[in-house]
C-alpha cells in the first residue's frame, strides 16, 4: 500500500491528452513539493516533473505537472508511442520523514 | 557527463549481510545528497535509504530502519549500503540516485541502472 496514490494504468491514442492523478496527505503533497518520474520499459527511472511543475533541461513541453492542496497531477499532451512507460509521483513526508512513492501508472498508447 | 555505477548485488541467504557501492562520477560529489531507491520484480519504487551532502541528515524507510545502514565517502566520491538480516521481501533492484541539491528533500535527479539482489536460501 503506497502512501501516495495513483491509477494503476491509464490510456490514450496518439495526438490525445492524458492526465495522471496523485492524491496524497497534509504530510507529504499539502507541505512539500511534488516530483514525477518515468520508467520506460527495461530502464532506470528519470526525473521528469520537479517542485510541481518544473521540467530538467531536454524533457519536451508536452510534459507539465501542477498541484492543488493535497492533490498532484501529470498532463501529457500530443500523446506518442514512446510515451508508454510507468509514471511515478513522490515528495517528502514530513511525518514518516522520508521521501515516499505513488504506486504508478502503467500508460499505454492505444 | 553524470555517472552512478552501483555495485555488490547477489544471491545472498535470508539473515545475511551485503554490501552494496555506488562510484559516482561527473559531478561535485561533496556538493550533493544521495539515495538508495529499490524496485521488487514487478513492483513499484520504494525510497530506502538517503544521506545529506555532508553526512549531517541520513533518513531511512521504517522497512530498513535498524538493519541498514548508509553511508559516503566524499573523498572516493561513493555511496554505500550495508545491509544486515536480509529478509525474502528485500529482493529487489536497487538504484543510487542522485539528489538534486545538498539536502534530502529534494527530488531524485539521476538514477543509476541498479544492482539486483536476491535473499533466498
Amino acid at each position: 500500500q503506497s502512501v501516495l496514490t495513483q491509477p494503476p494504468s491509464a490510456s490514450g491514442t496518439p495526438g490525445q491528452r492524458v492526465t495522471i492523478s496523485c492524491s496524497g496527505s497534509s504530510s507529504n503533497i499539502g507541505s512539500n513539493t511534488v516530483n514525477w518520474y518515468q520508467q520506460l520499459p527495461g530502464t532506470a527511472p528519470k526525473l521528469l516533473i520537479y517542485s510541481n511543475n518544473q521540467r530538467p533541461s531536454g524533457v519536451p513541453d508536452r510534459f507539465s505537472g501542477s498541484k492543488s492542496g493535497t492533490s498532484a497531477s501529470l498532463a501529457i499532451s500530443g500523446l506518442q508511442s514512446e510515451d508508454e512507460a510507468d509514471f511515478y509521483c513522490a515528495a517528502w513526508d514530513d511525518s514518516l520523514n522520508g521521501q515516499v512513492f505513488g504506486g504508478g501508472t502503467k500508460l499505454t498508447v492505444l | 557527463e553524470v555517472q552512478l555505477v552501483e555495485s555488490g548485488g547477489g544471491l545472498v541467504q535470508p539473515g545475511r549481510s551485503l554490501r552494496l557501492s555506488c562510484a559516482a562520477s561527473g559531478f561535485t560529489f561533496d556538493d550533493y545528497a544521495m539515495h538508495w531507491v529499490r524496485q521488487a520484480p514487478g513492483k513499484g519504487l520504494e525510497w530506502v535509504s538517503g544521506i545529506s551532502w555532508n553526512s549531517g541528515s541520513i533518513g531511512y524507510a521504517d522497512s530498513v530502519k535498524g538493519r541498514f545502514t548508509i553511508s559516503r565517502d566524499n573523498a572516493k566520491n561513493s555511496l554505500y549500503l550495508q545491509m544486515n538480516s536480509l529478509r525474502a521481501e528485500d529482493t529487489a533492484l536497487y538504484y543510487c540516485a542522485k539528489g538534486y541539491q545538498w539536502e534530502l528533500r529534494g527530488p531524485f535527479e539521476f538514477w543509476g541502472q541498479g544492482t539486483l539482489v536476491t535473499v533466498s536460501s
